[in-house]
C-alpha cells in the first residue's frame, strides 16, 4: 500500500526555466492538498484540488504558479520562470474523499533555483 | 484565517527527560492534528483532536485539546534521540474540507 509519492525527491532549475513537481496520492483518496516550506519557516497552503477541480487556491502566488489534478494521472504542480526565492521544499498531501483522519504527507521535492 | 502559535520554537532536552510543546490559536478549533517532521523529510501523522477536553496517546507522546478548543499540548514522556524531530500542529480551517493551516513548530533536540 503505497504512501503519497512525490517525485522528484530533489530538483535543480536555472532561473528562468520551469519546475514541474508530480504528486501521485495514497489509493482511493481524492483530495489533494499543496504546501510550500521555505527555509527556516512552517508550512504554508497552496492549493488544494479535487479529481479536475481546484478548490481553493488561495495559497498560490498570482503568477508563474499552476496546478492541476487531471482524472488520470497525479497532481502537477508548475512554476515557470522559477527565480531563487521560489527555492524550497514542496510538499503534497493526500486525503480520502469522507475528509476525516488527517493528512498523509508524501516526501517532498525539494527545489533549488541557481 | 487560523492562526497557529507553538512554543517553544525549540527545545533542547536531556535524554530520559519529559517535555510539552503548545498549540494556541487564535479561533475555536474544529480539528487539531500532530505532526513530526525529521529532518530534510515528509511529515508523519501522530495525533488528531476533535473534541473539548479529549486526550490521546500513543506510545510515550501524549496529545491534548482544552475545552474551549484553542490550545493543545504534546507531551513527550522519557524522551529519546528518536524523538527529535520538528513538531508541527495543524488546524482544520472549518472550511467544510480539510485545508489545515500549521503552526511555526517546535525544534526537538534530546541528547543522549
Amino acid at each position: 500500500n503505497a504512501g503519497v509519492m512525490q517525485n522528484p525527491r530533489h530538483l535543480v532549475r536555472r532561473r528562468g526555466q520551469e519546475a514541474r513537481l508530480r504528486c501521485s496520492p495514497m489509493k482511493g483518496h481524492s483530495h489533494v492538498y499543496w504546501y510550500r516550506q521555505l527555509p527556516e519557516e512552517g508550512l504554508k497552503f497552496m492549493v488544494y484540488l479535487q479529481k479536475e477541480n481546484i478548490i481553493d487556491e488561495s495559497g498560490m502566488p498570482k503568477e508563474r504558479f499552476s496546478a492541476e489534478f487531471p482524472k488520470e494521472g497525479p497532481s502537477i504542480l508548475r512554476i515557470q520562470q522559477v527565480v531563487r526565492g521560489d527555492s524550497a521544499a514542496y510538499f503534497c498531501a493526500s486525503s480520502p474523499p469522507e475528509g476525516v483522519g488527517g493528512y498523509t504527507f508524501g516526501s517532498g521535492t525539494r527545489l533549488t533555483v541557481v | 484565517s487560523q492562526e497557529l502559535e507553538q512554543s517553544p520554537q525549540s527545545l533542547i532536552v536531556q535524554e530520559g527527560k519529559n517535555l510539552t510543546i503548545n498549540c494556541t490559536s487564535s479561533k475555536t478549533l474544529y480539528g487539531l492534528y500532530w505532526y513530526k517532521q525529521k529532518y530534510g523529510e515528509g511529515l508523519i501523522f501522530l495525533m488528531m483532536l476533535q473534541k473539548g477536553g479529549e486526550e490521546k496517546s500513543h506510545e510515550k507522546i501524549t496529545a491534548k485539546l482544552d475545552e474551549k478548543k484553542q490550545q493543545s499540548s504534546l507531551h513527550i514522556t522519557a524522551s529519546q534521540p528518536s524523538h527529535a524531530g520538528i513538531y508541527l500542529c495543524g488546524a482544520d480551517d472549518s472550511g467544510g474540507y480539510q485545508k489545515v493551516t500549521f503552526g511555526t513548530g517546535t525544534k526537538l533536540q534530546v541528547i543522549p
